[in-house]
């Protein structure tokens, strides 16, 4: 299968600081990634779809200042942690995806603390 | 509307035993995609199995199958001679027809018992 780098892996950070976690794909190209955010023992949230080239697409209730996507290359997208507070603290994954009706390969995960 | 609705929010199983995953789905579209992961205690997701909504078979992938009864809206995942390994959060999903979103169910967490 193809392969989705996710790091870092684990983060601590102050609160107040901005945390940035990239998410690679290794052998394909994504023209779209999507950003979850996961909650313990709850199932993946969609924060947004980013496509390559233009702006990331959030969903309702996500803060796109707080949040910031960026999607620069086919391979790499970022989602930054702007202003991080203890309430940001949680489980980020991304995904990537070829195509529609085609399986989407995750990244191993983020998991962020926010002190 | 609950789009994915997996009903079991744990399973208890003996090892060596078949355990079904349960996941029903609400869509309008004629053409979609099933998906099913898991995501182990270390937080990835894996991917299990496929099935296409045009898919005539049942999709088989080792000791994972897919039992996807489409008029009554069912994909139910089914672990022949469960593991340890097999400990997880079980996910249900569903992508509809030109959209690359998918659509999660809540998750059902399968304790593999020795």
């Amino acid at each position: 299968g193809a392969v989705v780098s996710q790091h870092p892996s684990r983060v601590i950070c102050k609160s107040g600081t901005s945390v940035k976690i990239e998410c690679r794909s290794l052998d394909f190209q994504a023209t779209t990634m999507f950003w979850y955010r996961q909650f313990p023992k709850k199932s993946l949230m969609l924060m947004a779809t980013s496509n390559e080239g233009s702006k990331a697409t959030y969903e309702q209730g996500v803060e796109k200042d707080k949040f910031l996507i960026n999607h620069a290359s086919l391979t790499l997208s970022t989602l930054t942690v702007t202003s991080a507070h203890p309430e940001d603290s949680s489980f980020y994954i991304c995904s990537a995806a070829r195509g529609v009706n085609t399986e989407a390969f995750f990244g191993q995960g983020t998991r962020l603390t926010v002190v | 509307a609950q789009k994915i609705t997996q009903t079991q929010p744990g399973m208890f199983v003996q090892e060596k035993e078949a355990v079904t995953l349960d996941c029903t789905y609400d869509t309008s579209d004629q053409s979609y995609g099933l998906f099913w992961y898991k995501q182990p205690s270390s937080g990835e997701m894996i991917f299990l199995i496929y099935q296409g909504s045009y898919d005539e078979q049942n999709a088989t992938e080792g000791r994972y199958s897919l039992n996807f009864q489409k008029a009554r809206k069912s994909a139910n995942l089914v672990i022949s001679a469960s593991q340890l390994g097999d400990s997880a959060m079980y996910f249900c999903a569903m992508r509809e027809r030109y959209n690359y979103q998918l659509i999660w169910g809540a998750g059902t967490k399968l304790i593999i018992k020795p």
